[in-house]
């Protein structure tokens, strides 16, 4: 079965400019994660859906990151705009549901890097 | 709120030797444990879970991790590594019947030949 998809897989851009990443989550799962990833730390859920609808996104920096997931399949992620802080590796993961005991499924990452 | 603590960095060791990467965790209430691994430029994949029943848990490839509740660990071991499993080992602790995962900062194993 196809895993979960990304692109881009690598991005710098100046801080204050914008940029966006995709993830296709592996079909059938209706549980879909973006984490952000700081070297040296581990994942940080910055947002979560279960089918198009938000479940969690209390460590999203509303002010600058948002997300959506229009059709409960594909989701973006934007940063508007990017400061140096946001360079990181953005992670989209996905699962079957909610359920706790779930697997969760990561796709390869999103590396940004803001200069 | 729950939390887990990596308590190593990095772990240097040579092949063929034992290893021990250690997971504590932090909660008030039931959770479900896992340890992720995330080999060089892949992305993270499940190793191995406890959700319940024997607290000695296995992969395919070797490691096992043990539940152990009155420590609040998780500590993952293999009696024998190889160089294939260099790679950047995460715990993860979920409460039952939660919905959000919290990761541990990471343990970096480096199997030297």
């Amino acid at each position: 079965e196809a895993g979960v998809a990304q692109s881009p897989r690598y991005k710098i851009i100046e801080k204050r400019q914008s940029v966006a990443f995709w993830c296709n989550p592996i079909s059938g799962h209706a549980t879909l994660y973006w984490y952000q990833q700081i070297l040296g730390q581990g994942p940080k859920l910055l947002i979560q859906f279960q089918n198009n609808g938000v479940v969690d996104d209390s460590q999203l920096p509303k002010d600058r990151f948002s997300a959506e997931r229009l059709k409960g399949v594909d989701s973006t992620l934007k940063i508007q705009p990017a400061k140096l802080e946001d360079s990181a590796v953005y992670l989209c993961a996905s699962s079957l549901d909610r359920s706790s005991g779930n697997t969760i499924y990561f796709g390869e990452g999103s590396w940004l890097t803001v200069v | 709120a729950q939390s887990v603590t990596q308590l190593d960095s990095q772990v240097p060791v040579f092949e063929e030797a034992p290893v021990e990467l250690r997971c504590n965790y932090s909660s008030s209430v039931s959770v479900y444990l896992f340890w992720y691994v995330q080999y060089p430029n892949q992305g993270l994949q499940l190793l191995l879970k406890y959700l319940s029943g024997s607290t000695l848990v296995e992969s395919i490839n070797g490691f096992e991790a043990e539940f152990n509740k009155s420590q609040t660990s998780f500590h993952l071991r293999k009696p024998s590594v190889h160089i294939s499993d260099t790679a950047e080992y995460f715990c993860a602790v979920i409460v039952t019947g939660g919905f959000k995962t919290i990761f541990g900062a990471g343990t970096r194993l480096f199997v030297k030949a």
